[in-house]
């Protein structure tokens, strides 16, 4: 099984400023056709998960700009150029390269 | 516009049964792998069970595997989830998510998932 390791475990950040967000995998997510299998969702407060970041780098339909993914093999990050209000919630990286699918233990990101 | 919608949630006993419905819209069913995501109070989601477009090959999580079926009706835009010999452990609010690829092989990631049924096991 594959694990996850995001950091921190809580973020306190500041509107309009950057925030960034760890996952680290126990092996590497890169498959031999170049993808990284590895996904970002946020699970906003009451709300189920919601998609952000797909195969590593790939912004999901209607999420706003100020979210990026980067990062490849083993080590990926989640940034936010410019933290809203309406950020506020559990982030959580995924893998799909493998069953059992697996999960980050979550970043819970709130406002100071 | 994807739409999910689950039911079939509700308070068991251990060791007893429940059939989890998803009525899929807003997409061509038959095109996408989906799957089931379980979310315990309080915890972080837990993969459960995908199954492929076709129906053709499925997966589970082992905390699972010969307890739990994953269907699903094309005909119908419905997944399932089947739960037998339920316990107390199995407690959580149960997602259906829709692969966000059209791949006929594989699992590549959830682009939309429903409000979710909570499953209570207790005596």
């Amino acid at each position: 099984e594959i694990v996850m390791t995001q950091s921190p475990l809580s973020l306190p950040v500041t509107p309009g400023e950057p925030a960034s967000i760890s996952c680290r995998s126990s092996q590497s997510l890169l498959r031999s056709d170049g993808y990284n299998f590895l996904d970002w969702y946020l699970q906003k407060p009451g709300q189920s998960p919601q998609l952000l970041i797909y195969l590593g780098s790939n912004r999901a339909s209607g999420v706003p700009d100020r979210f990026s993914g980067s990062g490849s093999g083993s080590d990926f990050t989640l940034e936010i150029s410019r933290v809203e209000a309406e950020d506020v919630g559990v982030y959580f990286c995924m893998q799909a390269l493998q069953i059992p699918l697996t999960f980050g233990g979550g970043t819970k990101v709130e406002i100071k | 516009e994807v739409q999910l919608l689950e039911s079939g949630g509700g308070l068991v006993q251990p060791g007893g049964s429940l059939r989890l419905p998803c009525a899929a819209s807003g997409f061509t069913f038959s095109s996408y792998a989906m799957s089931w995501v379980r979310q315990a109070p309080g915890k972080g989601p837990e993969w459960v069970s995908s199954i492929l477009g076709s129906g053709s090959r499925t997966y589970y999580a082992d905390s699972v595997k010969g307890r739990f079926t994953i269907s699903r009706d094309n005909s119908k835009n419905t997944l399932y989830l089947q739960m037998n010999s339920l316990r107390a452990e199995d407690t959580a609010v149960y997602y259906c998510a829709k692969d966000h690829s059209p791949s006929p092989n594989g699992i590549w990631g959830f682009d939309s998932w429903g409000q979710g049924t909570l499953v209570t096991v207790s005596s």
